[in-house]
This record gives C-alpha cells, structure tokens and sequence, in this order.
C-alpha cells in the first residue's frame, strides 16, 4: 500500500518570503501522480499543483514550484514570495496512473499547517 | 461550471441514529469519491463511483456505511447506527477522467453527540 508522509505539522513563514514544505512517499508504482492540495481554515481543499511522475521536468503555478526526486521518493512545496493568503493546511497526495487497475483513490499525507506572518 | 455541492454543512445526530449526506458533482464528471476527514489529519478515503458503478470500497467503510450513485449523477453516503468515532467531515470529489485532478466539494461535517 502507498504512504505519504508529511514530517513538518506545522511551518511558518515571513510574507514575502520563501517557504518549503517536505513530502516523501512509498510506493512499487512506477507511474503516478503526485499533488499538493490547500485547505484554508472552513474552506474547501483545492488543488495547488501537480506532477506526473514520468516527467523529468519539476512542474510550476506562479509563485508555487515542487521539487520531484523520483529515486528519493520526495516531493517538497515551494512557495516564493509568501502572501497572507497562503496561509492553510497544505496536503501531500499520491495517486496511482490507474495503468494495469491501480486505484484511483488519492492518498494523503497528514498535513502541514502554514502561517503566514505579516 | 457550479463546483462540488454537498448537503447539508454541518449535521448533528444523535449516537445511534441515521444519517444521510447527499454530494453533486459538476456536471459531467463521471467519476465521484468520498473521503472522511479527522480533526488534524488528512483525509482517508471511503469509496468511489465511475458513473452508477460502485468500483472500490475501503476497508474503513463498515457495514454501517453505504453509498450510491443511482443515475451516475448525484451520489448519496449513508451512516446506519452512528457512533460517536463517526464525528468527522465527509468530502466529496469528481472528477471527469483519471488523468485528471479531483475537485473537491466544502464538505459536510458531522457530529455525533
């Protein structure tokens, strides 16, 4: 079974600064697709960004980026220029290709909760 | 382009009783998931639908769980004789294809007094 684990509960950061929150993953998978979801405080989770693990390239949103190590099973956060804004829970998820009947249920880590200090 | 709904927000029941919670997803996408979310976790999945098709269950959903997509349109989660361990918020999700991301509804929360 997938795991994701998301080792900072919490992280804060300076607005107008940069901030990196850290995923790592298990799977024997070799084709999946990896996201960072936002939960604001009673809102609703929407996605930031996503990556497929076949491409090489490191995907980007605007001020959002991630960092892909496949071989190290990793996949960190990075937003630039910190906004008030940014500040909610943020999500690692895995979810499988669905090639050869993988599911199709994302797996999610526990969370990093971001504050954004004005 | 409406989003995920869900129905109701929030709902408060007694332990024992039975609770329904109703998700529409945007329309036409033909994929439909349920998750449940602990007070500082992340979200577990339940179940999901392709159209009217029941595809994949998780093992969290008991026997007091159940769930339906009868047109493949809107799809209904069902909790028989809640238990106060079901005080959570039910996510609902679609999504138009696999390649795709999951839109994800503001979710009901439920608590079980």
């Amino acid at each position: 079974a997938q795991t994701v684990t998301q080792s900072q509960p919490e992280m804060s950061v300076q607005e107008a600064e940069t901030v990196t929150l850290s995923c790592t993953y298990d799977t024997s998978e070799s084709d999946y697709y990896l996201f960072w979801y936002k939960q604001p405080p009673s809102r609703q989770m929407i996605l930031v960004i996503r990556q497929e693990a076949y491409k090489q390239q490191n995907a980007t949103e605007n001020r959002f980026s991630v960092n892909f190590q496949k071989a190290a099973k990793s996949f960190s956060l990075k937003i630039s220029d910190s906004q008030l804004g940014d500040a909610a829970m943020y999500f690692c998820a895995y979810r499988s290709a669905g090639f050869q009947g993988g599911s199709e249920k994302l797996v999610f880590g526990k969370g990093t909760k971001l504050t954004v200090n004005p | 382009d409406t989003g995920v709904s869900q129905d109701p927000r929030h709902k408060i029941t007694k332990r024992g009783q039975n609770v329904t919670f109703r998700c529409d997803p945007i329309s036409e996408h033909n994929r439909l998931y349920w998750y449940r979310q602990t007070l500082g976790q992340g979200p577990e999945f339940l179940t999901y639908f392709q159209n009217e098709a029941q595809l994949e269950k998780s093992r969290l959903l008991s026997d007091r769980f159940s769930a339906e997509r009868p047109k493949g349109s809107f799809s209904t989660l069902e909790i028989q004789r809640t238990e106060q361990g079901d005080s959570a918020m039910y996510l609902c999700a679609s999504s138009p294809d696999i390649s795709y991301e999951q839109y994800f509804g503001p979710g009901t929360r439920l608590t079980v007094t």
